[in-house]
């Protein structure tokens, strides 16, 4: 069983929708729980991190999660073509100096259309 | 301020042949990660430097890979003899030593591997 599962899509939405994307993780050790995106042929970058459990806002990008349930979820409102990437959650237990390794999911490939 | 950089974008080689990826951190990351995506499956860890030191190799998949980090600046993969398992995109990122920080890994554009 992986780490962290996370469904790979491809996830279609007109623009404006509200979008969800989720993932499940097995590990209780994590603590920090990041969502990054990807764009083609570059590397991830990342949108918002959180501490343990709780949600976090950052413009129309929402994350939340719950350690209870083992869920972390990002919800992005107003969604735009430009929003049209792979968005991986990532997970780490940290460490003395901050994250340490990351435990990627597969990344969920989204498409807005215009 | 230059982000992450890696070098080749793209390598092409056969198996049996030697490969050697390079990875140029943001000027004064103390912490520099080695990660690979191969086809259809996430992006695994290899292996982590602080400095010039390793502090976790537990990624790594056999002893065909090795990485340096002479200096502690840029960090060198070299895989001997690459196999065709060993396609796929490795990633770089960095990371500022900071006690007080979560320190966000910055990201290179990865160089993609074809091994065949």
């Amino acid at each position: 069983q992986k780490e962290v599962e996370q469904d790979p899509g491809p996830l279609s939405v007109p623009e404006g929708a509200i979008v969800s994307l989720n993932c499940t993780y097995s590990n209780s050790a994590f603590q920090y729980f990041m969502w990054y995106r990807q764009y083609s042929r570059k590397g991830p970058e990342l949108l918002m991190y959180t501490y343990s459990s709780g949600n976090k806002e950052d413009g129309r990008f929402t994350a939340q999660v719950d350690k209870s349930s083992k869920y972390i979820s990002l919800f992005i409102r107003d969604s735009q073509p430009s929003d049209s990437a792979t968005y991986l959650c990532a997970m780490s237990a940290g460490g003395l100096t901050g994250f340490q390794k990351l435990v990627f999911g597969t990344g969920t490939r989204l498409l807005v259309s215009p | 301020e230059a982000g992450v950089t890696q070098f080749p974008s793209h390598s092409v080689i056969e198996k049996g042949q030697t490969v050697t990826l390079r990875c140029d951190p943001i000027s004064g990351h103390d912490n520099l990660y080695w990660y690979r995506r191969v086809m259809g499956k996430e992006i695994k860890f290899l292996l982590h430097f602080v400095k010039e030191s390793k502090q976790d190799e537990s990624g790594m998949p056999n002893n065909r890979f090795l990485a340096e980090r002479t200096g502690g600046t840029y960090s060198t993969l070299k895989v001997q003899p690459a196999e065709l398992e060993d396609s796929g995109v490795y990633f770089c990122a960095s990371s500022q030593d900071d006690l007080a920080g979560d320190n966000e890994q910055f990201f290179g554009p990865g160089t993609r591997l074809t091994v065949l």
